[in-house]
């Protein structure tokens, strides 16, 4: 039973527009929520984070709003660029648990020039 | 400039064989992890460690182990390698002391098929 989904397993998008990448959560007791940027045969790497305490967390071109009643989180990209193009895992945590992260399966994002 | 490494970055290997997965960090972070992650699917953790002399299973039932003898080591063991452990296999690392907002540090992987 998933408890991160990403139910978009791949979108596509204009190079200059906005890219909208979203995330599902079942389990109340997460309260960090990350975003991780992944290229083939690469690890991921860390993007963007969020505390339940927050809506919203901005670094940069990437925006990562967080709607807890809905449980629904989702991931900004501003403008879009042909670079961004990768895998993006959206992953979640309880702080009362083990801190250990579950990751959604991951959303191909493919910026066109 | 990758801070966790792991080697090798591909291998390939007949079913049967002991393989040794490497994984080293030169950041002091205490806690470690091992993912495996095939395409189209989340990344599920099969083992982690706090610290030296610390390991403990993930959630995937896996059948590697683990050691943790020093702080910047943590290798992954098969000790008969099936077709069905053809997968990604990532190692990270993060600093027990951060908090859950920083993430973790990933290494660039190993891509194990065994035939």
């Amino acid at each position: 039973d998933q408890q991160v989904k990403q139910n978009s397993p791949s979108l596509s998008v204009q190079e200059g527009r906005i890219s909208i990448l979203n995330c599902d959560y079942t389990n109340s007791m997460f309260d960090y929520f990350l975003w991780y940027k992944k290229y083939p045969a690469e690890g991921p790497t860390f993007l963007i984070s969020i505390s339940s305490i927050k809506d919203k967390n901005e670094d940069g071109r990437f925006t990562v709003f967080l709607n807890k009643s809905a449980k629904h989180l989702s991931l900004h990209i501003v403008p879009s660029q042909p670079g961004d193009s990768a895998v993006y895992f959206c992953a979640a945590s309880a702080s009362g648990g083990s801190y250990i992260p579950t990751f959604g399966r991951g959303t191909s994002l493919i910026v066109h020039p | 400039e990758a801070d966790i490494y792991q080697t090798p970055r591909y291998l390939v290997i007949g079913t049967g064989k002991k393989i040794t997965l490497e994984c080293s960090q030169t950041m002091g972070h205490d806690k470690m992890y091992w993912y495996q992650q095939d395409p189209g699917m989340e990344l599920h953790l099969i083992h982690y460690s706090y610290g030296v002399n610390s390991t403990e299973k993930g959630d995937l039932s896996s059948e590697s182990t683990v050691s943790r003898i020093r702080t910047e080591h943590f290798p992954l063991t098969l000790e008969s390698a099936r077709p069905s452990h053809t997968s990604q296999y990532l190692c990270a690392s993060s600093d027990l002391n951060r908090g859950n907002l920083y993430g973790y540090t990933f290494g660039s992987g190993t891509r194990l098929t065994v035939v």
